[in-house]
């Protein structure tokens, strides 16, 4: 069981907007950055948002993050074919001294 | 150009120790933060170990604490993790990570560590 809780499915047609929540506590998620990452199959992960909201240069615009409180947010906006992935949030967390990753989202284009 | 390059993975039983390896090129790879990340295959990322640029700061998931090692050598640009008593639940996929969670991480293509009799 995860420390971070994520709906282990979304879905959406192209061109629509998807979000996925990460649910964390105070000891991760409402004290340190939250990061996620996009994982095609067969591929390692790409890092999509870092320090909550910012985008690494290359991804799109169409990727956004945020947060409030213990709990963070991804969106996917326009919604298109080839961001069919897991997505997965993660942050540091000081009780366990480590980091923690979300059980994964899977997203499906429909 | 950038690589990382895991190699060390396959088949071990449980009780033994198998080591892996990271091969870094393309970067200045002292000057990078060196993780381990690992999968189940067809399950979810759990982060595994992460050491710094000097190799004196060094920290484990609670899951390998006391059973595995992750060193560093800057000189020959290369990431180890040192895996004892290795038990089923420590089979998947391992990868090597620099500077994980930075706007500027690279990933290898991962190892695969299987642990069974």
């Amino acid at each position: 069981q995860s420390v971070l809780t994520q709906p282990p499915s979304a879905s959406g047609t192209p061109g629509q907007r998807v979000t996925i929540s990460c649910s964390g506590g105070s000891s991760n998620v409402g004290r340190d950055n939250v990061y996620w990452y996009q994982q095609l199959p067969g591929t390692a992960p790409k890092l999509l948002i870092f320090n909550d909201n910012r985008r690494p240069s290359g991804v799109p615009d169409r990727f956004s993050g945020s947060k409030s409180g213990t709990s963070a947010s991804l969106a996917i906006s326009g919604l298109r074919s080839d961001d069919e992935a897991d997505y997965y949030c993660v942050a540091w967390d000081d009780t366990l001294s480590g980091y923690v990753f979300g059980s994964g989202t899977t997203v499906t284009v429909l | 150009e950038v690589q990382v390059v895991e190699s060390g993975g396959g088949l071990v039983q449980p009780g033994g120790s198998l080591r892996l390896s990271c091969a870094a090129s393309g970067f200045t790879f002292s000057s990078y933060w060196m993780h381990w990340v690992r999968q189940v295959p067809g399950k979810g990322l759990v982060w595994v170990s992460r050491i710094n640029r000097d190799g004196s700061t060094i920290t484990y998931a609670d899951s390998v604490k006391g059973r595995f090692t992750i060193s560093r050598d800057n000189a020959k640009n290369t990431l180890y993790l040192q895996m004892h008593s290795l038990r089923a639940e420590d089979t998947a996929v391992y990868y090597c990570v620099a500077d994980a969670f930075g706007p500027n991480d690279y990933w290898g293509q991962g190892t695969l560590v299987t642990v069974s009799s």
